[in-house]
This record gives C-alpha cells, sequence and structure tokens, in this order.
C-alpha cells in the first residue's frame, strides 16, 4: 500500500498554543488528504478534506478557524491547532486517496493539551 | 450522516477458529466497502476493498457484500492472536469521504 508519515507523533503542550502537524505522502502524489480526529474508545471522526491547492472542507461542527488546514503541494497537508486547550487533547489522523478508491492512513499524532 | 454500523464486541474466538465480523450501513447507493483493522495506539491499516457483491478472498481474509441486504462483513480464517485488534468498517460517502462505523474488537485466544 501507499506510505503516509506524519508529524511529529506525539506532541504535548500548554493550553493555548498552536500545534502543528504534518502529513506527507512519500510514495505517491496525493490531490487529497483528509483529517480526522479519534478519542478514546471511539470511531474515527472525519474532521475535513484538504486538496491541493484549494481551501479545506470542513465537516459540521468542526471550527475551521480553529482547525487550519493547508495543502501547498501535493506530498504536503498540514494542520494546526490553534489556541489548544485540553478539550482538544486526542489522536489526529491523516489520510490520503491513492488514485481509485482506497484511503491510507499515516500513524497518527497524539496531542496532550495541559 | 450516513450510517455504518457495527457491533462493538468484543467477540472472543479460539486460535485457528474463523472469526466473522458484520457490518450494516444505511444508504442503498453506496458502492465502495473497506476493511480496516486498528491496533491499539494505533491508526487504522487497509486490509479489504470490496466493491461487487459476492466474495473478494486475500489470503486468510474474505470480505463479503450483499448490497441488497446492505451488509458487508469479514471473515478471518485460521485466526491468529496478533488479529487480535478493533476492526473498522468504512463506506464511502459522496466522491470521496469515508463514514466509519464504531468497530467490532476482537480477541483471539491461544
Amino acid at each position: 500500500g501507499a506510505v503516509v508519515s506524519q508529524h511529529p507523533s506525539r506532541v504535548i503542550c500548554k493550553s493555548g498554543t498552536s500545534v502543528k502537524i504534518e502529513c506527507r505522502s512519500l510514495d505517491f502524489q496525493a490531490t487529497t488528504m483528509f483529517w480526522y480526529r479519534q478519542f478514546p474508545k471511539q470511531s474515527l471522526m472525519l474532521m475535513a478534506t484538504s486538496n491541493e491547492g484549494s481551501k479545506a472542507t470542513y465537516e459540521q461542527g468542526v471550527e475551521k478557524d480553529k482547525f487550519l488546514i493547508n495543502h501547498a503541494s501535493l506530498t504536503l497537508s498540514t494542520l494546526t491547532v490553534t489556541s489548544a486547550h485540553p478539550e482538544d487533547s486526542s489522536f489526529y489522523i491523516c489520510s490520503a486517496r491513492v488514485k481509485g478508491n482506497e484511503q491510507f492512513f499515516g500513524p497518527g499524532t497524539r496531542l496532550t493539551v495541559l | 450522516q450516513k450510517e455504518v454500523e457495527q457491533n462493538s464486541g468484543p467477540l472472543s474466538v479460539p486460535e485457528g477458529a474463523i472469526a466473522s465480523l458484520n457490518c450494516t450501513y444505511s444508504d442503498r447507493g453506496s458502492q465502495s466497502f473497506f476493511w480496516y483493522r486498528q491496533y491499539s495506539g494505533k491508526s487504522p491499516e487497509l486490509i479489504m476493498s470490496i466493491y461487487s457483491n459476492g466474495d473478494k478472498e486475500d489470503g486468510r481474509f474474505t470480505a463479503q457484500l450483499n448490497k441488497a441486504s446492505q451488509y458487508v462483513s469479514l471473515l478471518i480464517r485460521d485466526s491468529q492472536p496478533s488479529d487480535s485488534a478493533t476492526y473498522l468498517c468504512a463506506v464511502r460517502e459522496g466522491f470521496q469521504k469515508l463514514v466509519f462505523g464504531t468497530g467490532t474488537r476482537l480477541l483471539v485466544s491461544p
């Protein structure tokens, strides 16, 4: 399968700070990437769809000014959690859609906001 | 929001047995279906995709799709303790989005 990387894998930050998470497709070009959030013992919830060269499409209930998404190239999308609060602590996972139907996930970033 | 439902489990099977995981979906027009495996603390890993009615086999895994019944299943033959994980069913909504079920936790005992 296609390889997707994420950085950092784990981050701890203070409340009120911003955190940037990078998602890269390593061996293919991804015109579309997806950002998910997963709370403990819950399923994946899609936050937004990131399209290269255009604005992201956010799911209902996701604040676009709080979760900034930039998809500047065909291999990189970034998610910035602005003014993070403890309730933003979660497992953030990106995925990329390969030509066709399948989505492959990055390893995830565990965010802890103190 | 389209719905994808799975029994949360846990489903317990002995090593060597067949594990059967089930999923139902609400959108009759859905065309693409996926099974992912997620180990605790890790991200999902694609196991299989299926688009046509019937069975699709890949090694020890068989995906079964019945669009008339809006039902998709995953069979794992010769289950191993390393298969113990949460299995997520996903259905494509529209052109790109995937809608995930809550997952079924599988426990394979030695």
